[in-house]
C-alpha cells in the first residue's frame, strides 16, 4: 500500500530560525515528490515538484531535497517568517497507469513560527 | 488571475437533503478532481475527471456523484448526505493528470457539516 509519513507532526520555532521537515514515502512505481503549503482555512499551494531524477529544488527560502534510493525527502525553511506558519504537506506521485492522479498525500507537519 | 473557485465556502445541512458544491477553473485544464480532508488524515481523492464527459472514482467515492459537462466546471453532488460526510472538501485542477511536472491548483475549500 502506498504511504507517505511526515515528521514531526508539529513544530514550533522562533522567527528567523531555520527548520527542516521530513518525509518518508513508499510509493511504487515512483514518479515525483511534491511539497505543498496549506494555510489555515485555505487550499494547498504547490511549493516544489521534483522528479525521481532530481535531488534538490528551491523556491525562495524553501529548499526541498529528494533521495529516491532511501525514499526520503526533506523541506528546509531558511530564516523563518511569521507567514511561514502553516501545514506543510508532502505528496508522492506514482505512475498509476490509470486516470487517477496517483498522488499519495501525507498528513502534514503543522509549523508555528513564534515572534 | 488563474484560479479554482469553489462555492459555497461553508455549508450546514441536514441528513438526506441533496446538495451540490460547485467548482470552476479558468485555466483551461483538462484534469479536475475532488478531495476531502479530515483531521488526522491526508487528502483523499473522491472523484476525478480527465476531460469533458470522462469521470472516474478515486479512493473514497461512496456517497458522491460528479459530472463534467463543460471543461471548466466539475460539480460535486451529495444525493443524500450523511454525518460521516462532514468534512473539508477541495477541488483541484491541473493541465494533465499524470505529468510529473504538472502543478495542481486547489480551490479555497468548502467546509461541510451534515447534521
Amino acid at each position: 500500500k502506498n504511504q507517505v509519513e511526515q515528521s514531526p507532526q508539529s513544530l514550533i520555532i522562533l522567527e528567523g530560525k531555520n527548520c527542516t521537515l521530513q518525509c518518508n514515502y513508499t510509493v511504487s512505481p515512483f514518479s515525483n515528490l511534491r511539497w505543498y503549503k496549506q494555510d489555515t482555512g485555505r487550499g494547498p499551494v504547490s511549493l516544489t515538484i521534483m522528479t525521481f531524477s532530481e535531488n534538490t529544488k528551491s523556491n525562495g527560502r524553501y529548499t526541498a531535497t529528494l533521495d529516491a534510493d532511501t525514499k526520503q525527502s526533506s523541506l528546509h525553511i531558511t530564516a523563518s517568517q511569521l507567514s511561514d506558519s502553516a501545514s506543510y504537506i508532502c505528496v508522492a506521485g506514482g505512475n498509476s497507469g490509470g486516470g487517477a492522479d496517483g498522488l499519495t498525500f501525507g498528513k502534514g507537519t503543522h509549523l508555528i513560527i513564534q515572534p | 488571475e488563474a484560479q479554482v473557485t469553489q462555492n459555497p465556502r461553508y455549508l450546514i445541512t441536514v441528513t438526506g437533503k441533496k446538495l451540490t458544491v460547485t467548482c470552476s477553473q479558468n485555466m483551461n485544464h483538462e484534469y479536475m478532481s475532488w478531495y476531502r480532508q479530515d483531521p488526522g488524515l491526508g487528502l483523499r481523492q473522491i472523484y476525478y475527471s480527465m476531460n469533458v464527459e470522462v469521470t472516474d472514482k478515486g479512493d473514497v467515492p461512496e456517497g458522491y456523484k460528479v459530472s463534467r459537462k463543460e471543461k471548466r466546471n466539475f460539480p460535486l453532488i451529495l444525493e443524500s448526505p450523511s454525518p460521516n460526510q462532514t468534512s473539508l472538501y477541495f477541488c483541484a485542477s491541473s493541465l494533465l493528470g499524470q505529468g510529473a511536472k504538472n502543478i495542481q491548483y486547489f480551490g479555497a475549500g468548502t467546509r461541510l457539516s451534515v447534521l
